[in-house]
């Protein structure tokens, strides 16, 4: 297992588009996370599944943002109608069911022209 | 509600310096703490965990313990490399069990 996959690495779109991210955890991590970063701070919690359950989801997070998780293994996030405010890095991770600290991924980062 | 407070950065060093990075938390409960790494251009990297009081957690040189009266747990390393410029976050997992709670970050510049 290579650990936690995002693609793409890069996405340039255009203000009003839609686009659609993919996370591919570690396989035995049964919990995966999103998270959102801008340049200068920590993370920003979005979401989080335990396997293909959302259990929560960030009350900052606008109704144009959804994750699903169909199959309790890879995960996708869309954004609807995109802003030049959702330009960020896109984090993905997974964890294993026992306490233990995330893995995290590369990261998708996103530039809304 | 839970909280981490970092010491802010830059921190600027030598090579060889002795690097200590501040972290305080407040939470309820028992926190797993955490420290974790971004170099330029890359993801967050687990760097070191620590699950109770007392316990330290090290890799790579880097070592912190986890401290219950002060609650805190400061990053040390005793002989930084230019390698080790990178972000450091420090980062709590409390009661939620879930969700990691971050500190802002501290800028570590290592020059030769």
């Amino acid at each position: 297992d290579t650990g936690v996959s995002q693609n793409p690495r890069h996405k340039i779109t255009k203000r009003g588009q839609n686009v659609t991210f993919r996370c591919d955890p570690i396989s035995e991590h049964n919990r995966l996370y999103w998270y959102r970063q801008t340049l200068g701070q920590g993370p920003e919690f979005l979401t989080y599944f335990q396997n293909e359950a959302q259990l929560e989801k960030s009350r900052l997070l606008s109704d144009r943002f959804s994750a699903e998780r169909p199959k309790g293994s890879f995960s996708t996030l869309e954004i609807q109608r995109t802003e030049q405010g959702d330009s960020a890095m896109y984090l993905c991770a997974s964890s294993p069911p026992s306490e233990g600290g995330y893995t995290f991924g590369s990261g998708t980062r996103l530039t809304v022209v | 509600g839970d909280s981490v407070t970092q010491m802010e950065g830059p921190v600027t060093l030598s090579e060889e310096a002795f690097l200590t990075i501040n972290c305080t938390y407040t939470a309820t409960g028992y926190p797993s703490l955490f420290w974790y790494v971004q170099y330029p251009g890359e993801g967050l990297q687990l760097l070191l965990k620590a699950t109770k009081a007392d316990d330290k957690g090290s890799n790579k040189g880097f070592e912190a313990t986890y401290r219950k009266e002060t609650t805190s747990f400061h990053l040390e390393k005793g002989s930084v490399q230019v390698s080790d410029s990178a972000v450091y976050f420090c980062a709590l997992l409390g009661g939620s069990n879930y969700q990691l709670i971050w500190g802002a970050g501290t800028k570590l510049i290592i020059k030769p």
